[in-house]
């Protein structure tokens, strides 16, 4: 069974740019989160997407929107990019729908975008 | 909020040692606890979970974690470490209503030195 795949794997933007970034879950897995990771915050929950629905939202300003398509692969795109923007995105799918509880998340190996 | 503390941020053992990583969260209701690991240039990995039952649990690799819920902790633990465990690991808890969210600690990058 192939694993989470995320689209591109490293970016270069630069300030005030968007950018968009893709990530396909394993087969059958319907929900989708995203992620940032840095160094000084960690992992960060950005949002969850489930049969095309924000299901939880994180902290983040509006700049940084998601979605999700009917055959649940899901994009994020941060618009009006900062320099405090660079991470690695990590896209995790999960199998469990709601009220079934949480189950594990299946992580992507990452988008690294860096702005400039 | 909820929040997840790791006790240590950087850990330098040699092979043989025993592994201790802390965990502490706080949230008052019933929680799903994982710790995941991330080796060098690698995607994070599920390493182990509780979700109810024993409250000692077993992952991959011969690692084990104890969920003491009087203490709000669930710490992880290996009896000899490997060069091949030197990784960053990130203990991470969810609840039962909010999916797919998890909140992450600030992980503990282990140094196993052969």
């Amino acid at each position: 069974k192939a694993g989470v795949t995320q689209t591109p794997r490293y970016l270069i933007k630069t300030r005030g740019q968007q950018v968009t970034l893709s990530c396909s879950p394993i087969s059958g897995h319907r929900s989708v989160s995203w992620y940032q990771q840095t160094p000084g915050q960690g992992l960060q929950f950005l949002f969850e997407y489930f049969s095309e629905t924000q299901r939880n939202k994180g902290n983040f300003p509006g700049r940084f929107s998601g979605r999700q398509f009917s055959n649940s692969r899901s994009e994020m795109n941060v618009s009006t990019l900062e320099l405090g923007d660079s991470a690695l995105y990590l896209c995790a799918s999960s199998p469990e729908g709601p009220g079934t509880g949480l189950g594990e998340l299946f992580f992507g190996e990452g988008s690294r975008l860096t702005v400039l | 909020a909820q929040s997840v503390s790791q006790h240590n941020h950087h850990v330098i053992l040699s092979e043989a040692a025993s592994l201790e990583l802390g965990c502490n969260y706080s949230y008052g209701g019933t929680v799903n606890l994982f710790w995941y690991v991330q080796y060098p240039g690698q995607h994070l990995q599920l390493l182990l979970k509780y979700f109810s039952g024993d409250p000692l649990v077993k992952g991959i690799k011969g690692f084990e974690a104890e969920f003491i819920k009087s203490k709000f902790s669930f710490n992880l633990r290996k009896p000899s470490v490997q060069w091949s465990d030197t990784a960053e690991y990130f203990c991470a808890v969810g609840t039962y209503n909010q999916g797919g969210k998890l909140i992450f600690g600030q992980g503990t990058e282990l140094s196993v030195k052969p």
